[in-house]
């Protein structure tokens, strides 16, 4: 059964701070790696993806993936109340279209 | 743009009863999948088509759940007879296959089965 991990926190973080968001997979064949982001009650909404290792930046957002250790995590710099909300990582396998998604990480952004 | 389009929203029915759930995918997208969300599981895979064919129900979980996509623009995931422990957030998701598999989820269908 291929897994996708996260810690479901809540990771409490202050206004202005970094949020890092971990997530580990277990299958080495994992092609490419994508942080959605859903408010609560709401349908997940794509954040970025990355697919080849080191760090690839958007905004605040910085992902990052080191397949070796196979992980993948996501930076928030300059944390704002409204990035509180769930933040969930999913993996798409080799010669698979569907994602294996995790449990998500629930973000806390404290004004 | 539009995006991925369901309905209905929200449905409430009775242990026993038919449910059809609806999806309009973005124009253009080639891929279509079914997810479920419940506190328990987390978000997992139904099923997905591509071009209209379905190419993976291992996620369906058993025969009360039946997809069809029967053109480009519209699929249905059904459940009969339904049952309480179906009650979950149903999401469809569409993605092109020209790119990294970005896949774009509707705004779901919440459905209690009471």
């Amino acid at each position: 059964q291929k897994e996708v991990e996260q810690n479901s926190g809540p990771l409490s973080v202050p206004e202005g701070a970094i949020a890092s968001l971990n997530c580990t997979y277990s299958d080495r064949g994992s092609q490419s790696f994508f942080w959605y982001r859903q408010y609560s009650g709401k349908s997940p909404e794509l954040i970025m993806f990355i697919y080849s290792n080191g760090d690839k930046e958007d905004g605040r957002f910085t992902a990052q993936l080191n397949k070796a250790s196979q992980y993948v995590s996501l930076l928030i710099r300059d944390s704002q109340p409204s990035d509180s909300a769930t933040y969930l990582c999913a993996v798409k396998e080799a010669g698979r279209r569907a994602l294996t998604f995790g449990s998500g990480t629930r973000l806390q952004v404290q004004p | 743009d539009a995006g991925v389009i369901q309905s209905p929203r929200h449905e409430v029915t009775e242990m026993g009863q038919e449910v059809t759930l609806r999806c309009k995918p973005i124009s253009g997208h080639d891929y279509l999948f079914w997810y479920r969300q419940t506190m328990m599981r987390g978000l997992e895979l139904l099923i997905y088509f591509n071009n209209n064919v379905p190419i993976d129900d291992s996620g369906m979980p058993e025969d009360r759940f039946s997809a069809k996509m029967p053109n480009a623009s519209f699929s249905t995931l059904k459940i009969q007879p339904s049952e309480p422990r179906d009650s979950a957030v149903y999401f469809c998701a569409s993605s092109f296959s020209q790119g990294y598999n970005e896949q774009f989820f509707g705004p779901g269908t919440r459905l209690t089965v009471l």
